[in-house]
């Protein structure tokens, strides 16, 4: 049974540009959660999808945005990207809305230049 | 709000010795603790959960005990080794969202 899966798993873009991250998540899992770790910091969360819409969200711009689509898997984009969007950045799958255990992808690493 | 915050690292120990990292949280409501380890270069694995004031999670000889007197969730182990060096976040889920601490990188030396 493949875990949480993220693509790419690296990435490197420059200042204004705008990126898309994929994850799949856990077999039987229906929700996705989308973090961001700073270097040296924990988690902090983006905003969650289940049946295909945000639930939840942290304190982040609406140049952060999702999907989820019908098989569960999830998009983040990021658009006009600035320096401070350096992150790794972390897809956790669950089921029940995430009451339930997160899994974590190993995440996919962005550098803005 | 809801907000998680451990102690500062690196922690340092020799191999066989007793840890204890220190977690504390502020939250409405009544929250899920966890503890997750991210070992170098991986993603994040629960290590332990407790869901209501005065469960413990176990795993790995790792434990933690949900005391919601003292706003608490400190991890502990009674005999660390070299491999268990990662670093280790406490977090809580409160109303579907995750707070995570800042982490606390724990070093082993054989």
């Amino acid at each position: 049974d493949a875990g949480v899966t993220q693509s790419p798993t690296h990435l490197i873009k420059t200042r204004g540009q705008q990126v898309t991250l994929r994850c799949s998540p856990k077999s039987g899992h229906d929700t996705v959660s989308w973090y961001q770790q700073a270097l040296g910091q924990g988690p902090q969360f983006i905003f969650q999808y289940y049946e295909e819409e945000e639930r939840q969200r942290g304190n982040f711009p609406d140049r952060f945005s999702g999907h989820q689509f019908p098989n569960y898997s999830s998009e983040l984009n990021v658009n006009a990207l600035l320096l401070g969007d350096s992150a790794l950045y972390l897809c956790a799958s669950s089921m029940d809305r995430g009451r339930e255990t997160q899994y974590f992808g190993p995440g996919t690493r962005l550098l803005v230049l | 709000g809801n907000s998680v915050t451990q102690m500062e690292g690196p922690v340092t120990l020799s191999e066989e010795a007793f840890l204890t990292i220190n977690c504390t949280y502020t939250a409405t409501g009544y929250p899920s603790l966890f503890w997750y380890v991210q070992y170098p270069g991986e993603g994040l694995q629960l290590l332990l959960k407790a869901t209501k004031a005065d469960d413990k999670g176990s795993n790995k000889g790792f434990e933690a005990t949900y005391r919601k007197e003292t706003t608490s969730f400190h991890l502990e182990k009674g005999s660390v080794q070299v491999s268990d060096s990662a670093v280790y976040f406490c977090a809580l889920i409160n109303f579907n969202k995750f707070y995570f601490g800042s982490g606390t990188k724990l070093n082993v030396k054989p």
